[in-house]
């Protein structure tokens, strides 16, 4: 069966620190890959997805970016963070193609201080 | 641009009853709908997936219904219990390429009171 995995669950990191998110899947191959953001008050958004390696989409101009440097592995980063930036972040992933059921990963707290 | 919008924002029921949540969303060329259940400071767990071409999905006690020339969904929840009680959201998948891209309601969230 395929899993999710997103690591660290909870993170604190000062403004200008660098950030770097991580998920993997397993028990699937070339999915689709997807990073959003859930903001308080303002629902989840789609950051960024992937429709295979190296290929990295950006939906919303922001201070992040995302990398897939193996099929079934994708990270969410920061060169410097903002106090903006704070949210729980969700991974998530689908057959390739996109139009099947999405899966999430059991998201990221991340609050800049 | 598409949008989704789910009515009530919030919903409190007593053990037991039946209830329905709503999801609207304003452009009917969508791929499929899913919706989801997230519990206080988790991720999203899968429900339903209605595909374009269905009118209904059922799962247990969950029944979601579509009506993509409306631009509607329910969630009907049937004999709702306390383990029921958190934010349920819809999401449509666009039909744009091949992103799979979902748009997300803000979510009803649900208390069911022993």
């Amino acid at each position: 069966s395929q899993t999710i995995h997103q690591w660290p669950a909870t993170l604190v990191q000062p403004v200008g620190s660098p950030l770097s998110l991580e998920c993997t899947v397993e028990g699937t191959s070339n999915p689709n890959l997807y990073w959003y953001r859930q903001a308080a008050g303002r629902g989840l958004q789609l950051l960024f997805y992937s429709v295979g390696i190296g290929q990295i989409s950006s939906e919303v101009p922001q201070n992040l970016s995302a990398s897939r440097p193996q099929d079934r592995q994708f990270i969410l980063s920061s060169k410097k963070l903002l106090l903006s930036d704070s949210g729980f972040y969700l991974c998530a992933w689908s057959v390739i193609g996109g139009y099947t059921e999405a899966f999430f990963g059991q998201g990221t707290r991340l609050t800049v201080v | 641009k598409q949008e989704v919008t789910q009515i009530p924002a919030a919903l409190s029921v007593p053990e037991g009853e039946n209830l329905v949540l709503n999801c609207s969303f304003t452009d009917s060329a969508i791929y499929n709908l899913q919706w989801f259940r997230q519990d206080p400071g988790k991720g999203l767990t899968s429900l339903l997936l209605i595909q374009s071409s269905q009118r209904e999905q059922t799962s247990g006690r969950l029944n979601a219904s579509l009506d993509k020339s409306s631009g509607r969904s329910t969630l009907y929840i049937a004999a709702s219990q306390p383990g029921d009680s958190a934010t349920y959201l819809c999401a449509v998948r666009v039909s744009s390429g091949n992103t799979g891209k979902l748009i997300f309601g803000q979510g009803t969230t649900l208390q069911v009171k022993p």
